[in-house]
């Protein structure tokens, strides 16, 4: 299996500041075939599912404000909110599909209002 | 606008069967570019991919539940079930259906998600 590894587990930004948020593969995701990083990250509100955010490590999802981006290659990712809003408390996900058996998720990390 | 939409029991006794049933609106389930996926959540833990099917009935299935679960497709009415066996407290979670955009061979992210629906395993 390849275990995504996240970090860190939670962290509290200001409004209007950077949020950073890691995400880490125990083995290259990196297809050379194609230079695709088989990566997508989401987002999760309370009591709702998740919402694809970036897939291919670094592409926005239609409607997806800019202020999110990815960026990475290889086993290390990361997912920028560049300007953190309220409505951006969540906790996100990144997920690997670099391998089918089995597809897996990263443990999560909780973004606050500092 | 493509929605799903999760049924089935909020509770089921230990060592019997989960079933879900997932019914797709505003799409088909026999678009020859997905994957239907389920995936579940235990209470205020993250998210573990159970299985995936095509409308023609291929499947791929984690490793760690396959021999416990089954999943199948009506296409005639939208819909992609699950069932798994022999459940125990720890199938304890939400469990989300999603549509899984794919590759040749290979299963890619989930762009559309159910709302999901608590599952308890409890006597």
């Amino acid at each position: 299996d390849i275990l995504m590894t996240q970090s860190p587990d939670s962290l509290a930004v200001s409004l209007g500041e950077r949020a950073t948020i890691n995400c880490q593969s125990s083995q290259s995701i990196l297809l050379s075939s194609n230079n695709k990083n088989y990566l997508a990250w989401y987002q999760q509100k309370p009591g709702q599912p998740p919402k694809l955010l970036i897939y291919w490590a670094s592409t926005r999802e239609s409607g997806v404000p800019e202020r999110f981006s990815g960026s990475g290659s290889g086993t290390d990712f990361t997912l920028t909110i560049s300007s953190l809003q309220a409505e951006d408390v969540a906790v996100y996900y990144c997920q690997q599909y670099y391998s089918t058996l089995p597809l897996t998720f990263g443990g999560g990390t909780k973004v606050e209002i500092k | 606008q493509l929605q799903l939409q999760e049924s089935g029991p909020g509770l089921v006794k230990p060592s019997e069967t989960l079933s879900l049933t997932c019914t797709v609106s505003g799409g088909s389930i026999s678009s020859s570019n997905y994957y239907w996926g389920w995936i579940r959540q235990p209470p205020g833990k993250g998210l573990e991919w159970i299985g995936s099917i095509y409308y023609s009935g291929s499947t791929y299935s984690n490793p760690s539940l396959k021999s416990r679960v089954t999943i199948s497709t009506d296409t005639s009415k939208d819909q992609f079930s699950l069932k798994l066996s022999s459940v125990t407290a720890a199938d304890t979670a939400v469990y989300y259906c999603a549509r899984q955009t794919k590759g040749t061979g290979i299963l890619y992210y989930f762009d559309y998600w159910g709302q999901g629906t608590l599952v308890t395993v409890s006597s």
